[in-house]
Parts: C-alpha cells; sequence; structure tokens
C-alpha cells in the first residue's frame, strides 16, 4: 500500500506570493501523480495529471513537478480564490488509488 | 458539457443498505472507466471503487465484499450498491469520471451517506 503525505498541513501566504505545497510518496509513483484543489462545499477539481501536466482551463500559475516519490505543486501570484484544500493522489496502482491528507491554503 | 448527478444518498442503519446512482451526461459514457470516490465529515478524500468501461472492477479493501459497483450503459448510469453499512462509511460519495489510467477529470456534486441508529 503506497501512502502519501502532504505538507504543510496549513499554509498561509499573502496575496501575490507564491505557495509551494509538498506531496511525498512512500514509494515510487513514478510520474502517476495528480493534483486536486477543493473548495468550501464544493466538489474537487482536476489541477494536474502525470505530475506537471496541467488539466483543461487550469491557469499557468498553477504548476506541478517531481517523480518517483517527491512531488510539488507551486501556485504563484496567489489570489484570494486559491484559498482551498490541494490534494495528492497516486495513480501508479491502477486500478487501486490513494490520495494525501490534503493541505489547507489560507490566502 | 460533461455533466454527472449523483442520488439515492440518505440515512441508513448500520448493517443496513444503500444504493445510491450517478446519471452521466456530455460525453460518451461507454468508453470511459468510471470510479467512487467518499469524503467524510470535516475530512479527506478517499478512493472507495472503480470499474472500467467493460465492467473490471476494483475496490479498496475496507469495501471489499460489501459494496458493489455497476454501470449501465444503455442509461449512461454508474452504481455503487452499499451492503452491511458501517458508521465509517458515512461520507459524501462523490461519482468520477478517470482519464489516464487514473486522473479524475470531472466529479459530481456529490451525495451524501448518513449511517446512524
Amino acid at each position: 500500500e503506497i501512502v502519501m503525505t502532504q505538507s504543510p498541513a496549513t499554509l498561509s501566504v499573502s496575496p501575490g506570493e507564491r505557495a509551494t505545497l509538498s506531496c511525498r510518496a512512500s514509494q515510487s509513483v513514478n510520474s502517476n501523480l495528480a493534483w486536486y484543489q477543493q473548495k468550501p462545499g464544493q466538489a474537487p477539481r482536476l489541477l494536474i495529471c502525470g505530475a506537471s501536466t496541467r488539466a483543461t482551463g487550469i491557469p499557468a500559475r498553477f504548476s506541478g513537478s517531481g517523480s518517483g516519490t517527491d512531488f510539488t505543486l507551486t501556485i504563484s501570484s496567489l489570489q484570494s480564490e486559491d484559498s482551498a484544500v490541494y490534494y495528492c493522489q497516486q495513480y501508479n496502482t491502477w486500478p487501486s488509488y490513494a490520495f494525501g491528507q490534503g493541505t489547507k491554503l489560507e490566502i | 458539457e460533461v455533466q454527472l448527478v449523483e442520488s439515492g444518498g440518505g440515512l441508513v442503519q448500520p448493517g443496513g443498505s444503500l444504493r445510491i446512482s450517478c446519471a452521466a451526461s456530455g460525453f460518451t459514457f461507454s468508453t470511459y472507466s468510471m470510479d467512487w470516490v467518499r469524503q467524510a465529515p470535516g475530512k479527506g478524500l478517499e478512493w472507495v471503487s472503480y470499474i472500467s468501461s467493460n465492467s473490471v472492477t476494483n475496490y479498496i479493501d475496507s469495501v471489499r465484499g460489501r459494496f458493489s459497483i455497476s454501470r449501465d450503459n444503455a442509461k449512461n448510469s454508474l452504481y455503487l450498491q452499499m451492503d452491511s453499512l458501517r458508521d465509517e462509511d458515512a461520507a459524501v460519495y462523490y461519482c468520477v469520471r478517470e482519464v489516464n489510467r487514473g486522473c479524475f477529470d470531472y466529479w459530481g456534486q456529490g451525495t451524501a451517506v448518513t449511517v446512524s441508529s
């Protein structure tokens, strides 16, 4: 079983600054990693697939990087609307998947 | 426009059963794998079950043998039959479309399942 660990649990950043969110896998997931954004009362939204490929309609200020066990979601030029919980998800063990516990981003 | 609309959630006693559904539209449902993902109140996301376009299935260990995922491609519908429900199964259940062998690109609004006596 692959365990996904996200850090930090909560991140407070000022508008216009950059946020860096981390996700670590307990064993290699290659580049089979996705990132999601969930705002209160809403369903999650896919941001990144394949560790670094933005989903349709996702602004370029969202970027993903990493491979193997260590991954990063970077959000540049933060806006108030970016306040949300962000989850990583591994799918290397298709068709069995695991999410991280989430990082709450406060702007 | 892709739409996933869940229904069938509600209150059920521990040990009881419930069947939730998802109506899909705006895409060729029969060609996509689909999944159920749940979120307990105030908690994170948990993948529950997978079904391929030709009905190969998989489950998280905690629900294997109690839950059954199915699909009706003629009706563009996805189902989750949940038996022997436990307190820890209480959650909002999301119907999701899968792409690229594991990314969830569209989510429904969710249906809430409450397990309580």
